[in-house]
């Protein structure tokens, strides 16, 4: 299995902009979650899913960001106007609903910098 | 409410010596509990895991064992190499979800 799959690696854009982060889970995983780290904040979840059903967004920041699955191999998390502050590594995971024990698997994460 | 409390860092040691990190934990009930490692410029990988009391995860010579009377469950490791400066992350599954701890920078000096 080629793992967590998530792109870009490394994305620039400019305050006002939309932006848009890919997540391919592990095949057969069915749970996905979005986090994002801060050297200030450190590893904040921001929304995650179960059978493509979006169960907890609280960390979610504000209207800005949005997050779909609209299939269980595809996610999206989009900033629409980014900002400068947005400027963070945007983790996604995956993992096997019902088995706690076995972890998440993260991808290697987009560095956002939004200038 | 739930939480994971680490030790602080940057933690600095010379090459062989030994580590500990702490690791204290806020939970319902009795969860699986993990140590995850993040290398420079990549994502979080599972390092080492614990599901009961008493278990001792280990991996790459670090262990940690799960203590349900103090809630803890601490990285140690006899001999760190330069090669295991990372950041560690301790964490535990509640809910459908992991929670984690801030994180603890180790950096290796040769």
């Amino acid at each position: 299995d080629a793992g967590v799959i998530q792109s870009p690696r490394h994305e620039v854009t400019e305050m006002g902009q939309e932006v848009t982060l890919r997540c391919k889970p592990i095949s057969g995983h069915n749970s996905l979650f979005w986090y994002r780290q801060t050297m200030m904040r450190g590893l904040e979840l921001l929304i995650y899913f179960n059978n493509n059903v979006p169960i907890d967004d609280s960390g979610m920041p504000e209207d800005r960001f949005s997050a779909k699955m609209p299939n269980a191999s595809f996610s999206t998390l989009k900033i629409q106007p980014s900002e400068p502050r947005d400027s963070a590594v945007y983790f996604c995971a995956s993992s096997l609903e019902g088995r706690p024990a076995a972890g998440y698997t993260f991808g290697s994460g987009t560095r956002l910098t939004v200038v | 409410g739930d939480s994971v409390t680490q030790m602080e860092g940057p933690v600095t040691l010379s090459e062989e010596a030994c580590l500990t990190i702490n690791c204290t934990y806020t939970a319902t009930g009795y969860p699986s509990l993990f140590w995850y490692v993040q290398y420079p410029g990549e994502g979080l990988q599972l390092l080492l895991k614990a599901t009961k009391a008493d278990d001792k995860g280990s991996n790459k010579g670090f262990e940690a064992t799960y203590r349900k009377e103090t809630t803890s469950f601490h990285l140690e490791k006899g001999s760190v190499q330069v090669s295991d400066s990372a950041v560690y992350f301790c964490a535990f599954n509640q809910g459908g979800k992991l929670i984690f701890g801030q994180g603890t920078e180790l950096s290796v000096k040769p």
